[in-house]
């Protein structure tokens, strides 16, 4: 069974930087394919795609958001981390990150952590 | 980057009746990766529909994907209590984008 869950803190200032890390289980991030990504939506809003790591270390990144966010891995610890620079109240919203494998994109979700940016 | 525009932004149907929801790209989605997703209140989107037509596990019949393109359509055939939720689309042919949302509401 896949699991995943978002943690980091839910409060933080303008010009912070945001760390948030997924933990999952049920899969290995090693395994040919699979990536996980992260997805954010600011309240009553769409989502947006931010960020995807893979098993090879490959890295995609939202062009608009690009100068601003680092995906990092942790296969042994089944762990994928995001940070975002220079934090902003537009940045305001709740951060999933899910699973991916092959053409199966986004299947699994976290539950989500809403991220308040507030000075 | 590729823009998708869901239509309409809400749709008032009542249970049993059939909902046809729009996705409509800038620019061709040439590999046909395009997905569907439900998301009920406070809750974490589903995936429902991915590459354009394959149910995901666990999708319930009623829920079918259509289109290539720049157009693609997700049907629900006749609408259980449940499915009164919001739904987007996504594709990941260019980098990834997500669409507006449609809300499905009671009638």
């Amino acid at each position: 069974q896949i699991t995943l869950k978002e943690s980091g803190p839910t409060l933080v200032k303008p010009t912070q930087t945001l760390t948030l890390t997924c933990t999952f289980s049920g899969f290995s991030l090693s395994s040919s394919g699979v990536g996980v990504g992260w997805i954010r939506q600011p309240p009553g809003k769409a989502l947006e795609w931010l960020a995807l790591i893979y098993w090879n270390d490959d890295k995609r990144y939202s062009p608009s958001l690009k100068n601003r966010l680092t995906i990092t891995k942790d296969t042994s610890e089944n762990q994928v981390v995001l940070t975002l620079a220079n934090m902003d109240p537009l940045d305001t919203a709740t951060y999933y990150c899910a699973h991916r494998r092959g053409l199966l994109e986004f299947d699994h979700w976290g539950q989500g952590t809403l991220v308040t940016v507030s000075s | 980057e590729i823009v998708l525009t869901q239509s309409p932004g809400t749709l008032s149907l009542s249970p049993g009746e059939r909902a046809t929801l729009s996705c409509r790209a800038s620019q061709s989605v040439t590999s046909g990766y395009l997905n569907w997703f439900q998301q009920r209140p406070g809750q974490a989107p589903r995936l429902l529909i991915y590459s354009a037509s394959k149910r995901a596990t666990g999708t319930p019949a009623r829920f079918s994907g259509s289109g290539s393109g720049t157009d693609f359509t997700l049907t629900i055939s006749r609408l259980e209590p449940e499915d009164f939720a919001l739904y987007f689309c996504q594709q990941y042919d260019t980098s990834r984008t997500f669409g507006q949302g449609t809300k499905v509401e009671i009638k």
